[in-house]
């Protein structure tokens, strides 16, 4: 069962252009909603996160959009850059009230290419 | 600061045979959590420590088996490894529930 899907597998952008990724997720529960960036031999590394409190979240050219009432989130990216070239995936977590931390459900990964 | 740091990178192991893989978290980090990566896909959640306990644990056989040092470094235990298991292995930290994952490089696991 997946839980988060995310869409779409691969994006072409032309520099300067936006980009844009769309997820949507089943388990209302989910209310931790991140965006991870990948590059090749690296670990995902945190880009920005939204929770469900708010309907928009943007640091730098970075936005992500979210839509509560139909459990789906996005992430745009502003004036892309062919640095921006990378794998990003979309994640959610439920509200952990125990100690420690929370387990996140990733999508399956967006594959960006920003072209001169 | 130090990051996550896993050891080794990269890893060839026969199928039946038992791996150990192992992971510093970020300083000041009390939970550490373990992620498999297959090629092409999102991570999956393996389990969770925290304080030395295992207080998550996702999809995943016995056979996957962890521990977390007083220290807060972990490792990760695989036994009787079958093909399937090949995958880029990661692990990740944090301080508390409103703290951000830093993931480290991950270990590539290759079972042949």
């Amino acid at each position: 069962q997946q839980q988060v899907k995310q869409s779409p597998q691969s994006l072409i952008v032309q520099k300067g252009g936006i980009s844009i990724i769309n997820c949507a997720y089943e388990n209302t529960a989910f209310d931790y909603f991140p965006w991870y960036q990948q590059f090749p031999g690296k670990g995902p590394a945190l880009l920005i996160a939204i929770r469900p409190d708010v309907s928009e979240k943007k640091e730098g050219r970075f936005t992500i959009s979210f839509n509560k009432s139909a459990k789906q989130f996005s992430l745009h990216i502003m004036d892309s850059q062919p640095g921006d070239s990378a794998t990003y995936f979309c994640a959610a977590s439920e509200a952990y009230s125990g100690a420690g931390s929370y387990q996140l459900t990733f999508g399956k990964g967006t594959k960006l290419s920003v072209i001169p | 600061e130090t990051g996550v740091t896993q050891s080794p990178t990269h890893l060839i192991k026969t199928r039946g045979q038992q791996v150990t893989l192992r992971c510093s978290s970020q300083s000041g980090h009390n939970t550490v959590s373990w992620y498999q990566q297959a090629l092409g896909q999102g991570p999956q959640f393996i389990f969770q420590y925290y304080r030395e306990e295992e207080n998550g644990r996702g999809n995943f056989p016995p056979r996957f088996s962890g521990l977390q040092f007083p220290n807060y470094s972990s490792e990760l235990n695989v036994n009787a490894l079958e093909l399937d298991d090949s995958a880029l292995y990661l692990c990740a930290s944090t301080y508390d529930s409103s703290s951000p994952l830093h993931f480290g490089n991950g270990t590539r696991l290759t079972v042949t």
